[in-house]
């Protein structure tokens, strides 16, 4: 079982629609929980960081994180063509070998089509 | 204010050339990480400092790869006698506090091994 586990898509939603993206982690105990998104040829840009459970909304962007279940996903209303990338997901560990390092997953395309 | 930067961003080595690849953080940022990207993958952690003090070096894939951060600013890694493995994108990010705080990416370093 990898440790962080993403629907690698790609997942295609039209213009103005929501598009919800899920992320499953092992570490019981992770502690911080990040969506970047990484545009083709590019390096991967911060959108959200979530640290307890519950809903977190930034502007467009919903996260929400339910560590009883080791669930995040990310949420974006009114879905734009310049959403269009790979969305990654990624957890940091709690403590020992995994203290430090982010996880990623393997990140799920998205395309957003007019 | 200034981000992440990483030069050069794109190299090209002749297999067993050594290779030295520089980051500069983010001012004031204590964190720095090194990882590495294969096409169509998520990053995959290589190794982590705190200011001068490399932490984490249990992602380094070989005794080729070193790092290192002499002043606890600017970190350098090196590969020696590259292997036509080696070839991946190469990324820095800082954070301003010790984990599990925020990660910021440079635009990496795209290293192809011919």
């Amino acid at each position: 079982q990898k440790e962080v586990e993403q629907n690698s898509g790609p997942l295609s939603v039209p213009e103005g629609a929501i598009a919800s993206l899920n992320c499953t982690y092992s570490d019981r105990v992770s502690q911080s929980f990040f969506w970047y998104r990484q545009y083709s040829g590019k390096s991967p840009e911060l959108i959200m960081s979530i640290y307890s459970n519950g809903d977190k909304e930034d502007g467009r962007f919903t996260a929400q994180l339910n560590k009883a279940s080791q669930y995040v996903s990310l949420l974006i209303r009114d879905s734009q063509p310049s959403d269009s990338a790979t969305y990654l997901c990624a957890v940091n560990g709690a403590g020992g070998t995994s203290y430090g390092k982010l996880t990623f997953g393997q990140g799920t395309i998205l395309t957003v089509h007019p | 204010g200034a981000g992440v930067s990483q030069s050069p961003r794109y190299k090209v080595a002749k297999r067993g050339q050594d290779v030295a690849l520089r980051c500069d953080p983010i001012s004031g940022h204590v964190s720095l990480f090194w990882y590495q990207q294969a096409l169509g993958q998520g990053p995959e952690f290589l190794t982590y400092f705190q200011n001068e003090a490399q932490l984490d070096k249990s992602g380094l894939p070989s005794d080729r790869f070193f790092a290192e951060r002499p002043e606890g600013s600017v970190s350098t890694l090196k590969i020696q006698r590259t292997q036509q493995e080696d070839s991946a994108v190469y990324l820095c990010a800082s954070s301003l506090v010790r984990p599990p705080g925020e990660q910021f990416f440079g635009p990496g370093t795209r290293l192809t091994v011919l």
